[in-house]
């Protein structure tokens, strides 16, 4: 267990439907960061959250869109899904308050199959 | 901005024997560099991490890597492979860049261990 908690674990839903990934830090760690693992893609990052602002964007797309709550944990809103939208999604966490330089704490993953 | 390759998609080798993966990374300055490990339907979870001070950094797990300015280098070495280090392997490289730092993965080689 690193720590970082992930919920659901596994997601099915239709094109066009909006889910909600969660995401809680390990203790301590004031920094999210989103992450996007597709076969084609690779580790693609979305998104960093730290203290409850966002801090740096990477390759999110407009339907997606996230935040970070007074007790830091996180959700990334996923909306008018594709079906190239099926990929792992990972939330890190770090210790570091300008971002990820004592390198990062995993989750699990959220596994979407969008049908 | 920074880049990172793994020339290698995927490496078998046999257990017992020694294992060395490549990585380049590309960055004007001194990056932050990253050995990652992901079992199948785990997340990431850190092996090693430098960015300055001694070139050859030890990690968990029996690992290793060596920091070459020179050739752009940030290879991950072990010297005896057991059957449970079959995984995926990302090197990462960070940097502080104008809106947070930010941290790319590379594609990833994927480690096959043979008895």
């Amino acid at each position: 267990d690193s720590g970082v908690t992930q919920t659901p674990k596994h997601l099915i839903t239709a094109t066009g439907q909006r889910v909600t990934l969660r995401c809680s830090p390990r203790s301590g760690d004031l920094s999210v960061y989103w992450y996007q693992q597709s076969l084609d893609q690779g580790l693609q990052f979305l998104i960093q959250y730290y203290n409850g602002e966002e801090r740096a964007k990477g390759n999110i797309l407009e339907r997606f869109s996230a935040q970070q709550f007074p007790d830091l944990h996180s959700e990334l809103n996923l909306s008018s899904l594709e079906l190239g939208d099926s990929a792992l999604y990972f939330c890190a966490s770090s210790v570091a308050a300008q971002g990820g330089n004592y390198g990062y704490t995993f989750g699990s993953g959220t596994r979407l199959t969008v049908v | 901005a920074q880049s990172v390759t793994q020339p290698d998609i995927h490496i078998t080798v046999s257990e017992g024997a020694s294992l060395e993966l490549r990585c380049n990374y590309s960055y004007g300055a001194t990056p932050y560099l990253f050995w990652y490990v992901q079992s199948p339907g785990q997340g990431l979870q850190l092996l090693l991490k430098y960015f300055s001070g001694d070139t050859l950094v030890q990690g968990i797990k029996g690992f290793e890597a060596e920091f070459k300015r020179s050739q752009s280098s940030f290879n991950l070495r072990k010297p005896s492979v057991h059957w449970s280090d079959a995984a995926e392997y990302f090197c990462a490289v960070g940097a502080l860049r104008a809106g947070g730092f930010k941290t790319i993965f590379g594609a990833g080689t994927r480690l096959f261990v043979k008895a």
